[in-house]
């Protein structure tokens, strides 16, 4: 079956643009992660949505992101005012659940953002 | 709070020489512990993870993991290199038990295979 995808694959835009990504998690899975790769920081955790639950934006390093999940199913990451900073590449990734027992999270091959 | 830290950001080895990738964990109780593999250009791929039981547990490709509570170690092992073995791998925890999800990460280890 299908894997985690997102588009776009990368993305370059500039300074002060906004920017929308997109993660199509497995079908059937409930919980979606985001997280962000960079140079300097190496793989952080930025949110998480289960089912119907509050999502989990503990992660989100300032009010210019947020993220949405519509119906239980694709997640748009948004970026508002782009920073140079921003440049990373952002991973998605979902898992059958949240919590409990271990559920393993596969990851998408994840969005190049470049904010020039 | 949770962190690691794997030892060495670049690591080379010879064809068919043992590959160990180090990796710690700080923890107030033990999590649970995974290592992830990335090829250039692609997302990150499950390796092996420990939750419960054996500690020393197999993963795919050759490569597997000793839990080691005592040392708050979790290394990662291959007896012989093969060339489709380079890649950055990464070390990552979350806290053990019902709640847990958040995935905390190493800085990765470049490991790079010499023929």
């Amino acid at each position: 079956g299908a894997g985690v995808s997102q588009s776009p694959s990368n993305k370059v835009t500039e300074k002060g643009k906004d920017v929308e990504l997109r993660c199509d998690p497995i079908s059937g899975h409930t919980a979606l992660y985001w997280y962000r790769q960079s140079l300097g920081q190496g793989l952080e955790f930025l949110i998480y949505f289960q089912g119907n639950s509050a999502p989990d934006k503990s992660g989100l390093p300032s009010d210019r992101f947020s993220a949405e999940r519509t119906g239980g199913s694709v997640s748009t990451l948004t970026i508002q005012r782009t920073q140079q900073e921003d440049s990373a590449v952002y991973l998605c990734a979902s898992s059958l659940g949240g919590g409990g027992n271990y559920n393993e999270q596969f990851f998408g091959p994840g969005t190049r953002l470049t904010v020039l | 709070a949770q962190s690691v830290t794997q030892l060495g950001s670049h690591v080379s080895v010879s064809e068919g020489a043992l590959v160990l990738l180090r990796c710690n964990y700080s923890s107030s109780v033990p999590p649970y512990l995974f290592w992830y593999v990335q090829y250039p250009n692609q997302g990150l791929q499950l390796l092996l993870k420990y939750t419960t039981g054996a500690t020393l547990v197999k993963g795919i490709n050759g490569f597997e993991a000793e839990f080691k509570k005592s040392e708050t170690s979790f290394h990662l092992t291959k007896p012989s290199a093969h060339m489709s073995d380079a890649a950055e791998y990464f070390c990552a925890v979350t806290p053990s038990g019902a709640g847990s999800y958040q995935l905390t990460f190493g800085k990765g280890t470049k490991l790079s295979v010499i023929p």
